[in-house]
């Protein structure tokens, strides 16, 4: 079946510094592939998203591209902020049966300043 | 933005009682709302789709006469555990779709349950 493997947590950084969060996925086709973003004592939230090989998504400084050869949708960011402290889904969406979102387990960032 | 309100965020029960979780669109119609379930480092795992006036759709291994799910309303759908044991201590996170025509996802912020 359909599954979501990340980057186990938590991370913690300085402000500034680079991120990446790896994600990497198995599908049956080819899924749409997401990020979520969950702040503290807030619902998760779309934070970015690609629907086909090589698309990239980005928003709010935060990249990922959709590597169909190794099967993954790395996050990065170049230089994080405090504000940016919260937990990161993964997430995958295969067009095909129930077109359902499958989740990674999240990994929880902290950002000190 | 569209918002979704979870209620409670969190919840400590004692073995054998049941505990019900609601789930709130503030500001649009949601006429399919999902339930998940999280253990700690784990994925969030689908429990049911519900839709607005019908039965929830469970998942495989998901029991549905533990895990009640009302959707009586275009608004608000509530998940009760039922005799709830330690093992259902988890997070539970609902999530509604906006289905105004946008069929985007909007999320609680979740609720943490501990039986004891």
């Amino acid at each position: 079946g359909n599954s979501v493997t990340q980057m186990e947590g938590p991370v913690t950084l300085s402000e500034e510094a680079f991120l990446t969060i790896n994600c990497t996925y198995t599908a049956t086709g080819y899924p749409s592939l997401f990020w979520y973003v969950q702040y503290p004592g807030e619902g998760l939230q779309l934070l970015l998203k690609a629907t086909k090989a090589d698309d990239k998504g980005s928003n709010k400084g935060f990249e990922a591209t959709y590597r169909k050869e190794t099967t993954s949708f790395h996050l990065e960011k170049g230089s994080v902020q405090v504000s940016d402290s919260a937990v990161y889904f993964c997430a995958l969406k295969s067009l095909q049966g129930a077109q359902k979102l499958v989740f990674g387990q999240g990994t929880r960032l902290t950002i000190n300043p | 933005g569209a918002v979704v309100s979870q209620h409670p965020s969190w919840v400590i029960c004692k073995s054998g009682t049941s505990v019900k979780i609601e789930c709130r669109s503030l500001d649009f119609q949601a006429t399919t709302m999902f339930w998940y379930r999280q253990f700690p480092k784990q994925s969030l795992m689908l429990m049911a789709t519900s839709n607005e006036g019908s039965k929830a759709t469970y998942e495989q291994g998901v029991e549905k006469d533990k895990f009640l799910i009302n959707h009586a309303s275009l608004t608000l759908s509530t998940l009760t555990v039922t005799s709830a044991h330690p093992e259902d201590s988890s997070f539970y996170i609902c999530s509604a779709r906006d289905g105004g025509g946008h069929e985007k996802l909007f999320f609680g912020s979740g609720t943490q349950l501990s039986v004891l």
